[in-house]
Formats: C-alpha cells, structure tokens, sequence
C-alpha cells in the first residue's frame, strides 16, 4: 500500500460546483496533515492544515478521520481560479519527512 | 520577508556535465529539504538538512547526487555527471524547526527546471 494514496483525477467541473478530493495515508501513527495546492509548473503551496476536529477556511473544509486514515478536502461554489493540483501530505511519526500524494488535479470550467 | 529563494529558475546542461543548484531559505528557517519533481510525477523527497548537517538523505540516489548547508551561505544540490534521467524540476523548501514529529509547515521556494541535453 502506498504511503499516501489520492485519486489523480482529472476532476473537470463547472464553476460554482463542489467538488470533494479523497486522500488516504498507511501509517497509522502519522501526526500531522496537510493540504497544498499546485499550480501547473510552479511550486507547492499550503492550502490548510488538517485538524483532528476539521476545519474550514472560507470555501474550504478540510476533515480528518484517524480510524478510517481518511483525509479529505471540500471546495463548495469552485472558481476558475481553483483549478491546480491538490497535493494531499502527510507527516509520519519521528523525525521522517512529509510524504506527499502525486495529487489530483482539478480543471474548474466556465 | 523573502520566502524560498532558489537559483538558477532554469538550468540546461549536456550528459556528462556537473549541475549545481541553489537553495536561500526564509529568513530565521535553519532547515531545508530538498525535492524533485519528474513531469507528471508527484514530489519525491531527496534531503532533509540543517545547518552544517545531513538529517536524512534516504530518498537521495547514493551517486552522482550529493547535498549541503554549510553554516554561511545557501544549500547546494550537486549533480555530478548529469544523464537525460536527471531531466526535472527541483524544489527546495525550508522551515522553522526541524519535523521531530511536531507541526512544521514547510514553504517551497519556485524551483529550478533541469534539462539534460
């Protein structure tokens, strides 16, 4: 199983849609989350963390479920702007690096 | 405050020739990682250093690649004897305090774009 797991899409939907992204993670005992967002030939940029309780940053809701090491990612009302690959990262126990997912890559469509 | 810094933004060598890529953290971050991207490919971890210090460097091939953070100065990625395989975009990124298991938000710097002819 790979260590974080995300369907890579293409997610193409209209502006003004919700769109949810999936992610899962293998090690149980991963500490911390997060989104980042990737524009085409640039570089990695954060999102939002992912908090136990979730959370939510305007258009964005992101929710951890530990039992399941199921993270997901929820953008309602989608803009153009929008459209860019969601990395989905985790951080393993110890002093391990972030393991990022390859991504899913969202088109949002006038 | 200026984020990641990272020179050359694009960089063309020939098989054979040595590349050399720079990395400038934030200001006040001792950490860097270093990543490498192929087209159509996810990140892949390469190095995690501080300051004069290898912390982890498992996802770094054992030859032909090496890295440093001397205590004045930016990270160096070298490759030596660059191959077409070498081909791909190379981040950096930095942070405050090292993982440790703690919450650590890691800012990337814009890359640098290898291309071996």
């Amino acid at each position: 199983r790979k260590e974080v797991e995300q369907d890579p899409g293409p997610f193409n939907v209209p502006e003004g849609a919700t769109v949810a992204f999936n992610c899962t993670y293998s090690n149980s005992a991963s500490q911390s989350f997060f989104w980042y967002r990737q524009d085409c030939r640039k570089e990695p940029k954060l999102l939002m963390s992912v908090y136990s309780s979730g959370n939510e940053d305007g258009r964005f809701t992101a929710q951890l479920n530990r039992a399941s090491q199921y993270i997901s990612l929820l953008i309602r009302d989608s803009k153009l702007s929008d459209s860019a690959t969601y990395l989905c990262v985790v951080n393993p126990p110890g002093n391990t690096p972030l393991v990022f997912g390859k991504g899913t890559r969202l088109s949002v469509i006038a | 405050n200026a984020g990641v810094m990272q020179n050359p933004r694009h960089l063309v060598r020939r098989r054979g020739q040595e590349a050399r890529l720079r990395c400038s953290p934030m200001k006040g971050h001792s950490h860097v990682y270093w990543y490498r991207q192929l087209p159509e490919e996810g990140l892949k971890f390469m190095v995690y250093l501080q300051k004069e210090n290898i912390i982890d460097e498992s996802g770094m091939p054992k030859e032909r690649f090496s890295a440093e953070f001397p205590k004045e100065g930016p990270s160096i990625l070298r490759i030596q004897q660059v191959v077409r395989g070498d081909s791909a975009a190379y981040f950096c990124a930095s942070s405050l305090v090292g993982l440790a298991g703690v919450l650590h938000t890691q800012y990337f710097g814009p890359g640098t774009r290898l291309t071996v002819l």
